[in-house]
């Protein structure tokens, strides 16, 4: 089955820096990638979504970046704000997001005033 | 539109009891998912519904666990004979195929097994 490894597991960056969290993924046969981000308490909240035919998208200050040969996938955030704290999780499916993901680890981000 | 609700939010139970919970999707969406998310760990599948017909289990599915979505609205996740290692948060998800809007999620059902 898929395996999705994601890092790192924590990462601190000055607000106002950019934050880059990497994952690679087993099965060439994953087409759509996810990214979530989780707060407290909280359940995933989907913030930007890819799929294989594209190799990048950018929503504001977040973009995902694609490399099907290599297998891996990356989400930047720029211009970072404290309320971008939290813990992501990129994911990995075959067919457009409507069957079985296989999520990272998760990265918890913490954003320093 | 309310979102994905799950209830109840927390569960602590005996060991060996049997727990419920229960899922409400987003009217529309027609997909209902199962996962389970254990602490500092990404969720892990358990199984998925279209309307009413569970198309796949995960073999993290044991035979304590048995999820039914009669109507294809709500769903309904029961764990019998609890044990410790089913400590965790329960997360549903719902997604309507070809909106292009992938899973929303709902906020969990935490379950403490003592």
């Amino acid at each position: 089955g898929e395996n999705v490894e994601q890092h790192p597991s924590t990462l601190s960056v000055q607000e106002g820096d950019s934050a880059v969290i990497k994952c690679t993924y087993s099965d060439s046969a994953s087409n759509y990638f996810p990214w979530y981000k989780q707060e407290l308490g909280k359940g995933p909240q989907l913030i930007i979504d890819i799929r294989s035919n594209v190799g990048e998208k950018k929503d504001q200050r977040i973009a995902v970046t694609l490399n099907k040969t290599a297998k891996h996938f990356s989400l930047h955030i720029t211009e970072t704000q404290p309320e971008d704290s939290a813990v992501y999780f990129c994911a990995a499916s075959i067919n457009f997001g409507n069957e079985k993901l296989t999520f990272g680890t998760g990265t918890r981000l913490t954003i320093i005033p | 539109d309310t979102g994905v609700s799950q209830n109840p939010r927390h569960k602590i139970t005996k060991r060996g009891q049997n727990v419920t919970f229960r899922c409400d999707p987003i009217s529309e969406h027609n997909r209902l998912y199962w996962y389970r998310q254990t602490l500092g760990q990404g969720p892990e599948f358990l199984t998925y519904f279209q309307n009413e017909a569970q198309l796949e289990k995960s073999r993290l599915l044991s035979d304590r666990f048995s999820a039914e979505r009669p109507k294809g609205s709500f769903s309904t996740l029961e764990i019998q004979r609890t044990e410790q290692g089913d400590s965790a948060m329960y997360l549903c998800a719902s997604s309507f195929p070809g909106q292009g809007k992938g899973y929303t999620f709902g906020s969990g059902t935490r379950l403490t097994v003592v």
